[in-house]
């Protein structure tokens, strides 16, 4: 079966520091998302592609935060510098297309605790 | 604006006796409806959804959901728990006339069956 794939895993990085994630969508989804989840909390919506075109980044702190889908492939998340409340997990996920009614698969996540 | 509730952030139960986990949304439109399942450190996993049709949707590991118009709720159930139930679950929605396709998400609720 088919799934999204992320990188690394686990991640420890210092305060000031830079970090980034990796995401592979399942082969052929057109929509590919960034999530976070804080823990305790549902996942929360960072950016969004469709393609290689962000469709919504409203809710991603841009100063700090920038993400990338250059081929309408894979994608990566950077944080420039990390802050401590930036520990979470980083959920990517991918769709067929931007239908409503799709399923949203999701990956395994990368945890990220900032020092 | 779109929102989940997940009114119970924990909810025991007894393995082999029926359990339910309660969600209510709000949506400006008609919703597209999601339950997913997290174990400790993995991801989101899907377990069924609500397109349109028959109010009970019938998902993954035996897992029901019944989407109820009037009282904009979506619980879902199970008629006999395992203890491999145990996990954290989220309801999320999605505003079938969005043309972003952004999920929202419940706080979740954190399900355990006891031997």
């Amino acid at each position: 079966e088919a799934e999204v794939a992320q990188s690394p895993r686990y991640k420890i990085t210092e305060k000031s520091q830079a970090v980034a994630f990796w995401c592979d969508p399942i082969s052929g989804h057109a929509t590919l998302y960034w999530y976070r989840q804080i823990l305790g909390q549902g996942p929360e919506l960072l950016v969004q592609f469709q393609d290689e075109s962000v469709v919504d980044d409203s809710q991603l702190p841009k100063d700090r935060f920038s993400a990338e889908r250059l081929k309408g492939v894979d994608s990566t998340l950077k944080i420039q510098p990390a802050e401590l409340g930036d520990s979470a997990m980083y959920l990517c996920a991918s769709s067929p297309s931007d239908y409503s009614g799709n399923t949203i698969y999701f990956g395994e996540g990368s945890w990220l605790t900032v020092v | 604006a779109q929102s989940v509730a997940q009114p119970e952030d924990q909810v025991n139960v007894a393995e082999g006796n029926p359990l339910t986990v309660k969600c209510t949304y709000s949506v400006s439109g008609n919703p597209y409806l999601f339950w997913y399942v997290q174990y400790p450190n993995r991801g989101l996993q899907f377990l069924l959804k609500y397109i349109t049709g028959d109010n009970l949707v019938k998902g993954s590991y035996g897992f029901e959901a019944e989407f109820n118009k009037s009282q904009t709720s979506f619980h879902l159930k199970k008629p006999s728990a395992l203890v491999s139930d145990s996990a954290l679950y989220f309801c999320a929605v999605r505003d079938r006339g969005s043309t972003l396709g952004r999920l929202y998400f419940g706080r979740g609720t954190q399900l355990t069956v006891w031997p």
